[in-house]
């Protein structure tokens, strides 16, 4: 199957890291995404994984295992404006589609 | 730079009423062109996408339909909706094994 899993939701204090963990279920993706969504708004891109490792975009990093199945999302100094869906997306293996987890919820308290 | 267009941002309609999305992309030529829909709480589910003019391949059978009548112009389409087509529909266009941007998204509800 093409099973995206990430945890439905999450808290975290204003300042603080906080990891987001996406883990999937197939051999068959060649990269891994990450996208931002505010309520109401359309996602927005934030990372692209396609080899393992970290990768580092200001306060934002990604990483990804392909052996293992495995990416997170970790968002340092964290802002009230972080309060937000994160959706991890798997791009399929010799097409351009995208998988999509249904996302995490990410609410950051003062 | 490139921009991707949705229109209308909001659409109320009643059951059994036609209906036509439309998207377009400005400033690429030959985009890989995408619809989503993401229901209440849930995650986005791939509706339609096409590679190229006249070339949709679809990903779930429904009442909904989609037509690319020129390089940037992708169109979503049904002749009668259902109540369980409510939900934020989203077009995204890419480069091929590319990156996916977003259009601002047209939330439609179905009375």
């Amino acid at each position: 199957g093409q099973n995206i899993d990430q945890p439905t939701e999450m808290t975290a204090t204003e300042g603080a890291i906080v990891q987001i963990n996406c883990t999937y279920q197939t051999s068959g993706f060649n990269g891994l995404f990450w996208y931002q969504q505010h309520a109401g708004e359309a996602p927005t891109f934030l990372s692209y994984n396609v080899l393992d490792g970290l990768e580092e975009k200001g306060r934002f990093s990604s990483f990804l295992s392909r052996s293992k199945g495995y990416s997170y999302l970790l968002l340092k100094e964290l802002q009230m404006k972080d309060s937000a869906s994160y959706l991890c997306a798997g791009l399929s293996y010799n097409t351009d589609k995208l998988i999509f987890g249904t996302g995490t919820r990410l609410q950051v308290f003062p | 730079s490139q921009t991707i267009h949705q229109w209308p941002a909001t659409l109320v309609q009643p059951v059994g009423s036609p209906l036509s999305l439309e998207c377009t992309v400005e400033g690429t030529s030959n985009p890989n062109l995408y619809w989503y829909r993401q229901a209440a709480g849930r995650g986005l589910q791939l509706l339609f996408y096409s590679v190229g003019i006249g070339q949709i391949s679809s990903e779930v059978p429904q009442n909904l339909s989609a037509s690319r009548p020129q390089d940037r112009q992708f169109i979503l389409s049904s002749k009668k909706l259902l109540l369980s087509d409510s939900g934020f529909y989203l077009c995204a266009w890419s480069v091929p094994a590319g990156d996916q941007y977003f259009g601002p998204g047209t939330r439609l509800t179905v009375t």
